[in-house]
């Protein structure tokens, strides 16, 4: 069966220092992979998307990237945090050809 | 300007009463998919709609897509505290079709 974790859980970053959230899926191949930014109790912002290893689909110009280094590996990264980065991260994939998303456990982020 | 609008935002019903939540956007969708999260977890999928005028029911959940297909509501009948949560509509952007976006949420609690 397929899975897929990120981490950290949880950070707390101070301003000015770089991020790195790591996301990883098993038992399936070539998936679209997502990351997403989720305000407190609000709906998902699309951050950026891949449909396979290299190709990267930014949605929201600002200070993050992303990269897909491997078939099932998704990374977020910032070389400076900003204070408005603070949130929700959730890390999710699909089947290509599929709308429907298995996200993993979320990487809440505090950046003071 | 969200391309998926969901209403109400709120919602704080008694358990045993029936609800709607509905789900508006301006653009066709292919299809619409529901999600429910509990905090600090990611979303997991209820169901995917794809057909105009589909309905799908699970247990006390009834889904239904607009003729349309640019809206979808949800219906429980019976509430129970263990439907509380938040609520989200997605569906594959109108200019990309791995581009999958989130409805702005409703967040239902149901008081025993």
């Amino acid at each position: 069966s397929q899975t897929i974790h990120q981490w950290p859980a949880t950070l707390v970053q101070p301003v000015g220092s770089p991020l790195s959230l790591e996301c990883t899926v098993e038992g399936t191949s070539n998936p679209n992979l997502y990351w997403y930014r989720q305000a407190a109790g609000r709906g998902l912002q699309l951050l950026f998307y891949s449909v396979g290893i290299g190709q990267i689909s930014s949605e929201v110009p600002q200070n993050l990237s992303a990269s897909r280094p491997q078939d099932r590996q998704f990374i977020l990264s910032s070389k400076k945090l900003l204070l408005s980065d603070s949130g929700f991260y959730l890390c999710a994939w699909s089947e290509q050809g599929t709308g429907e998303l298995f996200f993993g456990e979320g990487s809440r982020l505090t950046v003071l | 300007t969200q391309l998926l609008e969901q209403s109400p935002q709120f919602l704080s019903i008694q358990e045993g009463e029936n609800l709607t939540v509905y789900c508006n956007s301006s653009s066709v969708f292919s299809s619409l998919q529901w999600y429910r999260q509990e905090p600090g977890e990611g979303p997991v999928l209820l169901v995917t709609v794809v057909t105009g005028g589909e309905v799908k029911k699970l247990k006390r959940l009834t889904f239904q897509f607009g003729d349309a297909r640019k809206d979808s509501s949800l219906h429980i009948t019976a509430a129970q505290p263990g439907d509380t949560g938040l609520y989200l509509c997605a569906g594959s952007h109108p200019s990309g079709t791995y581009k999958y976006i989130f409805g702005t949420g409703t967040r239902l609690k149901v008081l025993a």
